[in-house]
């Protein structure tokens, strides 16, 4: 299957500072990525879909100005989370849509694991 | 959202058994993914249905595009340790929109 990374893999900041989480689609060109949060034992949220080129598309109650999205090219979008509270502490998961082969499918990060104190 | 009706919620089973687990839909889907989670990493894909009646597999693993494309389940042959994590299954209804996904199925497997 398709490889996608993420960076960092974890990172601590403290309150008030902003994070930025890269995902790149390493051995194909994606041009809709997404952005997910997960919950401890729940599934997964989508935050958002990333369009390489335009803006990205928020899910009712995701703050686009809380979660700056950038999808600057085919391979990589970003995740900046913005004056973090520890509220927004969470496991972030990105995932790239990959349309080749016989069908549309997804594949996802490794996941960062935010935790702002 | 719209969430998947994935059942069951969790099961142990001995290992060496057999496991079947299964999403419902309200809606017609054009896809059916099925992935493993395990705990602090990202979803894996494990197989991916694109036509109703489909039946593929991957190892031990096989799943079916259901006919009425409502619904989707999963196997597993021969559990060992290493089958424990969360499935989840998740669909589509069409190119441009996103995953819809199932709650989860926590699997524990007892050596």
């Amino acid at each position: 299957g398709a490889v996608v990374s993420q960076h960092p893999s974890r990172v601590i900041c403290k309150s008030g500072t902003s994070v930025k989480i890269e995902c790149r689609s390493l051995d194909f060109q994606a041009t809709t990525m997404f952005w997910y949060r997960q919950f401890p034992k729940q599934s997964l949220m989508l935050m958002a879909t990333s369009n390489e080129g335009s803006k990205a598309t928020y899910e009712q109650g995701v703050e686009k100005d809380k979660f700056l999205i950038n999808h600057a090219s085919l391979t990589l979008s970003t995740l900046t989370v913005t004056s973090a509270h520890p509220e927004d502490s969470s496991f972030y998961i990105c995932s790239a849509r990959d349309g080749r082969g016989r069908g549309e499918t997804q594949y996802f990060g490794p996941g960062t694991r935010l935790l702002v104190l | 959202g719209q969430q998947l009706n994935q059942s069951p919620q969790s099961m142990f089973i001995q290992e060496g058994e057999d496991v079947s687990m299964n999403c419902t839909s309200s809606s017609i889907f054009n896809t059916w993914l099925w992935y493993k989670q395990e705990p602090g990493e990202g979803p894996v894909l494990l197989i991916a249905l694109y036509k109703a009646g489909e039946l593929t597999s991957n190892g031990r693993l096989t799943a079916q595009f259901g006919i009425t494309r409502k619904d989707s389940f999963l196997n597993i042959s021969a559990s060992i340790p290493s089958d424990v994590g969360i499935y989840f299954c998740a669909g589509r209804n069409s190119g441009n929109t996103p995953l819809v996904f199932g709650k989860g199925t926590r699997l524990s497997v007892i050596a």
